[in-house]
């Protein structure tokens, strides 16, 4: 199964770029690594999802280097109201065991005046 | 609103009791996901339907069960309840498997004294 990790937290500024990085170093080749975000006591929210490259949204961009042992996802200029926790999901898909969803812990965003 | 809603919203209840938690996917998704969410913790995934089959389990206990209804609304039935059973609760729901988006509920808490 593919282990997920991130860091627990990370401070940023108003304006900046912000880089989360997850680590998944036995992802599988047809398992895809989703973004969401989730402020307290909300449900979490899609932000972004991928399966290799680059791939860009209105609100963020993924990376995922040629290995895929690692992604990051990067958030252009940050604001006070992206303050929360953002998870990466790795949904391994498995036709003969059934598939897989694991979470990573979660990063705590902490965006500062 | 993500459209996925989940009844009820509160639940106290005492150790050893039995609970029924409710999610209503949005109209015409065919998957609906299960996940725990304990006090300042991450999100564990339990369970998933699609179609009213199951497709994916996670970190689903014996004293849990879920089904999928024809209509497909899901139910999560939670049995011999315990202390550390307290949690947030969320459904979600995609249009396909877990590779798509997932749209969450707002979730149940529930306490289990």
């Amino acid at each position: 199964l593919a282990k997920t990790t991130q860091p627990i937290s990370m401070d940023s500024y108003e304006g900046q770029e912000v880089n989360i990085t997850c680590s998944h170093n036995n992802i599988a080749t047809n398992d895809y690594i989703t973004w969401y975000q989730q402020f307290p006591s909300q449900g979490p929210r899609f932000i972004i999802q991928g399966y290799k490259t680059k791939v860009t949204n209105e609100v963020a961009s993924l990376f995922i280097p040629a290995d895929r042992k690692s992604s990051t996802l990067s958030l252009p200029r940050v604001s006070l109201s992206d303050t929360a926790v953002y998870y990466c999901l790795v949904v391994i898909m498995n036709n003969n065991a059934g598939n897989m969803l694991t979470f990573g812990g979660g990063t705590r965003l902490m965006v500062k005046p | 609103d993500s459209g996925v809603t989940q009844t009820p919203k509160h639940l106290i209840t005492a150790t050893g009791q039995r609970v029924t938690l409710r999610c209503s996917p949005r109209s015409g998704d065919l998957s609906v996901y299960w996940y725990q969410q304990s006090l300042d913790q991450g999100l564990q995934f339990l369970i998933q339907y699609y179609n009213g089959e199951e497709r994916a389990k996670g970190n689903i206990l014996e004293r849990f069960s879920a089904q999928q209804f024809p209509d497909l609304h899901s139910e999560l039935n939670l049995s011999s309840l315990e202390l550390g059973d307290s949690a947030l609760y969320f459904c979600a729901s995609s249009v396909g498997g877990p590779r798509g988006e997932q749209f969450f509920g707002p979730g149940t808490r529930l306490t289990v004294l």
